[in-house]
């Protein structure tokens, strides 16, 4: 079946750091791919998302590019903040699905000042 | 940010007792979902309902009912709450366009 597979964090960095975190999925088909994020307390919110293959999403200076051929959707942010600091989700939608989620594990991302 | 709350958003309970989980939305989309989040597995989707009265079984439903009578209102109850229930919940809702929007959650412990 469909499965994401994220790096286990946590991943430490000190602020101004670039920012790689990754994700592969397996999935028949062309899933669209998302990035979520929950700060601590709070339920997940879309950070960005792609739907077709070597489309970019972006948002708040974050970047995933989707690779097909890597089967692949890296979250990337070239200068971390300390306010950064969340726990990132990886997740595909398959394209037979009617709107269900597959997610990852999820990544902390520790920023220190 | 999109309408939907979650209550309550803690609770205790007994092994065994019943409990019954609300998610209520002002968005008017059709489909919803409820989640469960632990560590080491990210969100894992219990139960979804992609109108009123039409609900189907996520990949950990075994446990867990749900009723939709409202477009608005997804309930989630646990008959017989056991310790494996205790976890983090999260309702989230969908008006077809592949984004999916989360309420804040709720804390639930089974003792």
């Amino acid at each position: 079946g469909d499965s994401v597979t994220q790096m286990e964090g946590p991943v430490t960095l000190s602020e101004e750091a670039f920012l790689t975190i990754n994700c592969t999925y397996t999935a028949t088909g062309y899933p669209s791919l998302f990035w979520y994020v929950q700060y601590p307390g709070e339920g997940l919110q879309l950070l960005l998302k792609a739907t077709k293959a070597d489309d970019k999403g972006s948002n708040k200076g974050f970047e995933a590019t989707y690779r097909k051929e890597t089967t692949s959707f890296h979250l990337e942010k070239g200068s971390v903040q300390v306010s950064d600091s969340a726990v990132y989700f990886c997740a595909l939608r398959g394209p037979y699905n009617t709107d269900k989620l597959i997610f990852g594990t999820g990544t902390r991302l520790q920023v220190f000042p | 940010d999109a309408g939907i709350t979650q209550s309550p958003r803690h609770k205790v309970t007994e092994t065994g007792t019943p409990v019954t989980l609300r998610c209520h939305q002002t968005e008017n989309h059709r489909y919803m979902y409820w989640y469960r989040q632990d560590p080491g597995h990210g969100l894992r989707l219990i139960h979804y309902s992609y109108g009123v009265k039409d609900t189907d079984k996520g990949e950990v439903s075994d446990g867990y009912s749900v009723s939709r009578s409202k477009t608005e209102d997804f309930l989630l109850t646990l008959e017989s709450a056991t310790s494996s229930q205790t976890s983090v919940y999260f309702c989230a809702i969908s008006g077809g366009d592949s984004t999916q929007y989360f309420g804040p959650g709720t804390r639930l412990t089974v003792l």
